[in-house]
């Protein structure tokens, strides 16, 4: 089955401590993004790639870092994590322009 | 700059007919994306329109004037699971994975 596979689905953590949340997709896909959605303010764009070791910021880049080492993989890091990085993430994937196919996301919650 | 702005909220009734609007600002255009997001849940792709017109797939449809920067879905024969978020989005280049999403409609479909 086609999908985008996000890890983990919830997570609660403290401020300073570093995560990953991993995104992995297993379409062949070469775009690869991440959103963070927050109430009123839809979906922003983290940082996305375009294919691997081809990475680019999005609009809202401060306080995450990302890589693409291999097609399928494109985790997201929060080296040190604030409360302000609350949100729900989305990881997505597609060829070029075509439909994103976005993965189930992750509510991270930092405190 | 670049945005999109759409209604925030849209409440209509069962088997109706609903509009959701979406205006958009960009220096190059290339193509208007239609996703619809349940509560919570991942985000899923409706429509797409890169050429002015109406694009129709069963009850939904999307029309597009480039020349008035606007764009709209349309929804048919509403159902009650039909409530949902809408948001509007493009890309930023022919061949980037740099997209922009509009702030999203909520639609509250009632009995």
């Amino acid at each position: 089955e086609a999908q985008v596979t996000q890890n983990p689905r919830y997570l609660i953590t403290v401020t300073g401590k570093k995560l990953t949340v991993t995104c992995s997709q297993n379409m062949n896909h070469e775009y690869m993004s991440w959103y963070r959605q927050d109430p009123g303010l839809g979906l922003r764009q983290i940082y996305y790639s375009m294919n691997v070791e081809v990475t680019d910021k999005g609009d809202v880049p401060e306080g995450y870092k990302v890589s693409r080492k291999e097609k399928r993989n494109f985790p997201l890091i929060l080296e040190s994590p604030s409360p302000n990085q609350t949100s729900l993430y989305f990881c997505a994937s597609s060829f070029r322009n075509s439909p994103l196919h976005f993965g189930n996301g992750t509510r991270l919650t930092v405190t | 700059g670049q945005s999109l702005e759409q209604p925030s909220e849209v409440t209509a009734v069962e088997g109706a007919i609903v509009q959701i609007n979406c205006t958009y600002q960009t220096s190059g255009f290339y193509g208007l994306s239609w996703y619809q997001q349940h509560d919570g849940g991942a985000p899923t792709f409706l429509s797409y329109n890169a050429l002015d017109g109406l694009e129709e797939t069963g009850r939904f449809s999307s029309f597009l004037s480039r020349s008035d920067s606007y764009g709209y879905l349309l929804l048919q024969e509403l159902q009650m699971k039909d409530s949902a978020s809408y948001f509007c989005a493009f890309p930023l280049g022919s061949n980037t994975g740099k997209l922009i999403f509009g702030q999203g409609t909520t639609l509250q479909v009632k009995p």
